[in-house]
């Protein structure tokens, strides 16, 4: 079984700051990582995904995440907080299911807080 | 292009009751994946339905149950309500069966009292 966790339930940034949201995944094969974002209220936007290419993923509003096997890890980091990216945050592997279908499992979630 | 499309937005149901949640996938998408938010969790995997057929199902009772329609919409329905399905319930849509990339809707918001 694959899975992923996300080692901080609440980070909190000001706004200018870097922004390091951790997770840590468990798969026994090459996985197809994700991060995800949702804002209250709202659906799940895809903000970058790792398919076994380049370690370093690099996502929209300029976020980007690096795929460490060693490490079994895939942190997402951003430069620069800007107010809009407080939102939930989460990590996601990809697996096929039995049936051959391509299930997502995901990680508990990370609430990105950003302050002034 | 019109995304994910979800209805109803909201809705509230009684215990006991049954519900059903539809949504329409992107154009040309031939997969519909179902997954349920409980407040302060991440997403479950509920149910994925390719070409009409059910192909993938995760760990949720016999009262839940989903098809999908030729033109590759679905419904999920919800029998004999227990308030512990009050949750978002999301949909996503992807192009194959075995496609890594999803698409979720704006999701549907179940309330059971």
């Amino acid at each position: 079984a694959q899975s992923v966790t996300q080692l901080d339930s609440h980070v909190s940034v000001s706004e200018g700051t870097p922004v390091l949201l951790r997770c840590n995944y468990s798969s026994s094969y090459s996985p197809s990582l994700f991060w995800y974002v949702q804002h209250p209220n709202k659906g799940l936007q895809l903000l970058l995904k790792y398919t076994s290419a380049a370690t370093l993923v690099k996502g929209i509003n300029g976020f980007e995440a690096e795929f460490k096997k060693s490490e079994t890890s895939f942190h997402l980091t951003k430069p620069s907080a800007h107010m809009s990216d407080a939102a939930e945050y989460f990590c996601v592997v990809s697996s096929l299911s039995t049936g051959t279908a391509s299930k997502l499992t995901f990680g508990t979630g990370t609430r990105l807080q950003v302050t002034l | 292009d019109a995304g994910v499309t979800q209805s109803p937005t909201h809705l509230i149901k009684t215990r006991g009751q049954h519900v059903t949640l539809r949504c329409s996938p992107i154009s040309g998408h031939k997969s519909v994946s179902w997954y349920q938010q409980v407040l302060g969790q991440g997403p479950q995997f509920i149910f994925q339905y390719y070409e009409k057929e059910e192909r993938g199902r995760g760990n949720f009772p016999d009262r839940f149950s989903a098809r999908q329609f030729p033109n590759y919409s679905s419904e999920l329905n919800v029998n004999a309500l227990l308030l512990g399905d009050s949750a978002l319930y999301l949909c996503a849509s992807s192009l194959w069966h075995t496609d890594t990339e999803a698409f979720f809707g704006q999701g549907t918001r179940l309330t059971v009292v």
